[in-house]
């Protein structure tokens, strides 16, 4: 079944301890993407990736890192969580990058005290 | 000014009613649009990508209006399973990775 895979899908965590999101899809996809969910503001992209070895900022990049090193995995790091990162999280994959249509994982909901 | 802003609603319709959303974009060099529809905090999910000379699917409507630089659509004969917020999403650069995404508009359709 095609699908990304997101990993927690539920976590509570206390400000300071490092932390990492992983995000995978079987679907060959060469774009992926990352972001986050936030009442009365929308999604928002933190940061996306054309391909492996490639990543670029989106519009929401500050105390977040991200790493492509395979086609199929995007993991999301959060070196110091503070609690204005605690949102809803989704990652994102897509055949054709920006144009094409996007599939989604399940969300991972982050609480940070 | 936001560079993609849609009406947050919401939307409270009968049955079988017709209910039409709009989204504005900022930038006039946008190329790709799409609406995606998302559940109570669920993923969203692709409803379908709008084209220059419009495009239909099933009850569904999507329209391009550049020159007023706002994509609609169109939601004909509302099912209750048609609840669920529409979000509106825009390629600004029509290349490269970076989305934006309206805030949703929410839509209740009620029996």
């Amino acid at each position: 079944e095609a699908q990304v895979t997101q990993n927690p899908r539920y976590l509570i965590t206390v400000t300071g301890k490092k932390l990492t999101v992983t995000c995978s899809q079987n679907m060959n996809h060469e774009y992926m993407s990352w972001y986050r969910q936030d009442p009365g503001l929308g999604l928002r992209q933190i940061y996306y990736s054309m391909n492996v070895e490639v990543t670029d900022k989106g519009d929401v990049p500050e105390g977040y890192k991200v790493s492509r090193k395979e086609k199929r995995n995007f993991p999301l790091i959060l070196e110091s969580p503070s609690p204005n990162q605690t949102s809803l999280y989704f990652c994102a994959s897509s055949l054709q990058g920006g144009t094409g249509e996007l599939f989604f994982g399940e969300g991972s909901r982050l609480t940070v005290l | 000014r936001k560079e993609v802003e849609q009406d947050p609603g919401p939307f409270n319709v009968p049955e079988g009613a017709t209910v039409a959303f709009n989204c504005t974009y900022s930038n006039s060099a946008s190329q790709s649009f799409f609406w995606y529809r998302q559940d109570c905090r669920k993923e969203p999910k692709l409803l379908m990508s709008v084209y220059s000379s419009g495009n239909e699917d099933g009850r569904f409507t999507a329209q391009l209006n550049r020159a007023s630089q706002y994509i609609s659509l169109l939601i004909r004969d509302s099912k209750l399973s048609d609840s669920a917020t529409y979000l509106c999403v825009v390629n600004p650069y029509n290349q490269g990775g970076k989305l934006i995404f309206g805030q949703g508009t929410e839509l209740s359709v009620k029996p």
